[in-house]
């Protein structure tokens, strides 16, 4: 059965901190995907960043960055130079090819309030 | 492009009642997703629906069902409600692939008093 886990329920930083969310799965799959969501105030998830199993390469878009790690069966994504409006909750979700997408097991989420 | 509605934004129901929920996903988009969202729970997965078939189903009582029409949108319906199943419900659809993200709408907050 797949599993993810967030082990983080709620992060506070002060503006400008960098700030990680971890997030560690399970998964008899060799064949998998995983996501990160995030859930601002208004309710709405946002897709965010989208990785398979074969590629362990890192991604970098703007201050965001996402370290995957199949040795640690980890997905973590960094915050640099936080801001106010990153304030949400984020999720992590994993998808194994023998389904799909549509039936995603998401983590319980990490609250993350950036102060000014 | 638009995205993902669902309506009603807010629905408020009694014990016992029964209650159907909507979602018109992108235009293009085949497969619907519905998800409940608890504080408790977090985001359970309850099926997902494509062209018209169900596809995969979480583990929900048979109380929640739902379909799928031939224009894509998708109906979810939960009969003999109980004060348990007062939560947002997400709807999300996404394109054919296996690897596709989820694109959510702002949910549906159901309140059973």
């Amino acid at each position: 059965a797949q599993k993810v886990t967030q082990a983080q329920t709620e992060i506070s930083v002060v503006e400008k901190e960098d700030v990680t969310l971890d997030c560690v799965y399970e998964t008899r799959d060799t064949t998998y995907y995983l996501f990160w969501y995030k859930q601002p105030p208004s309710g709405e998830l946002v897709f965010l960043i989208r990785r398979n199993s074969f590629d362990e390469q890192n991604e970098i878009s703007g201050r965001y960055s996402w370290n995957f790690q199949k040795s640690t069966s980890s997905f973590n994504f960094t915050i640099t130079a936080s801001q106010v409006v990153d304030s949400a909750v984020y999720f992590c979700a994993l998808s194994e090819k023998g389904t799909n997408a549509g039936k995603s097991t998401f983590g319980d989420g990490t609250t993350l309030t950036v102060k000014p | 492009k638009a995205g993902v509605t669902q309506t009603p934004r807010y629905l408020i129901k009694t014990r016992g009642q029964q209650v159907t929920l909507s979602c018109s996903p992108i235009s293009g988009h085949r497969s619907v997703s519905w998800y409940q969202q608890t504080p408790g729970q977090g985001l359970q997965f309850l099926f997902e629906y494509f062209s018209e078939t169900q596809r995969n189903k979480g583990n929900f009582p048979g109380r929640f069902s739902g379909r799928q029409f031939s224009n894509s949108r998708s109906e979810m319906n939960v009969s003999t409600l109980e004060l348990g199943d007062s939560a947002l419900y997400l709807c999300a659809s996404s394109s054919t692939g296996h690897n596709s993200p989820l694109h959510f709408g702002n949910g549906t907050r159901l309140t059973v008093t």
